[in-house]
């Protein structure tokens, strides 16, 4: 969707750190998401965050919210080959719509 | 665990020929949706149906329609398709209410010749 960008790839060496980044556009966002997709399979959430949060963490995943901004970013840590995917970014505006990125492909090299 | 279940996988249609694309869930959600997928273009929304008995017009409805047949199915109809509905087609449930995972089926990878 428009309203959510993100770059398009990625490609970072295995066992760094990747960050994907994404702006959105509109501030009455509630929640924001990252989906992953891998080859050929839908799309599997990876972690959310409620708007009124600066950082989320959960295991290798960091997620920091700058509402000021409206920038969102998804670190990686110790990045694996298993996470070569599609990462999209997507908005909640309102309680059952999602608005989502164009995706960035993360490619992830020995 | 089936969560969200769409057929078929693949399909080619010819310009003007009409198909539906079947979508269910086992997980009892409120919501259901039918996405596109372009290259570059990420997810856009076709229809939704935020509760039983219930459709609206995402982004991009022009060529299809919906039918929520009951609180497990979710239907989207072609009726004359077109080579710009080439695309890969995702149906997604939610619960209900922001912050509620979106559980995605499989994909349907639609080609109009």
């Amino acid at each position: 969707g428009e309203d959510v960008e993100q770059s398009l790839f990625l490609s970072v060496r295995e066992g760094d750190s990747s960050v994907i980044n994404c702006t959105y556009t509109d501030s009455s966002s509630t929640y924001l998401y990252w989906y992953k997709q891998e080859p050929g399979a839908g799309l599997q959430l990876l972690t959310y965050i409620f708007s009124n949060m600066d950082m989320k963490q959960d295991q290798r995943l960091t997620v920091l919210l700058n509402k000021k901004d409206k920038h969102l970013s998804l670190r990686i840590a110790d990045t694996q080959t298993g996470d070569s995917a599609i990462y999209f970014c997507a908005e909640s505006i309102y309680d059952y719509k999602l608005s989502f990125g164009a995706g960035t492909t993360v490619t992830v090299r020995a | 665990n089936a969560g969200v279940t769409q057929t078929p996988k693949f399909q080619v249609l010819k310009t003007g020929q009409s198909m539906t694309l079947q979508c269910a869930q086992d997980m009892n959600h409120n919501s259901m949706y039918w996405y596109r997928q372009d290259p570059g273009m990420g997810l856009r929304l076709i229809y939704y149906s935020a509760s039983e008995g219930t459709t609206d017009k995402g982004e991009v409805p022009n060529g299809y329609n919906v039918s929520r047949l009951n609180k497990r199915e979710f239907s989207l109809r072609l009726e004359s398709a077109a080579p710009s509905q080439t695309s890969v087609y995702f149906c997604a449930s939610t619960e209900s209410g922001g912050g509620t995972e979106a559980f995605f089926g499989q994909g349907t990878r639609l080609t109009v010749v």
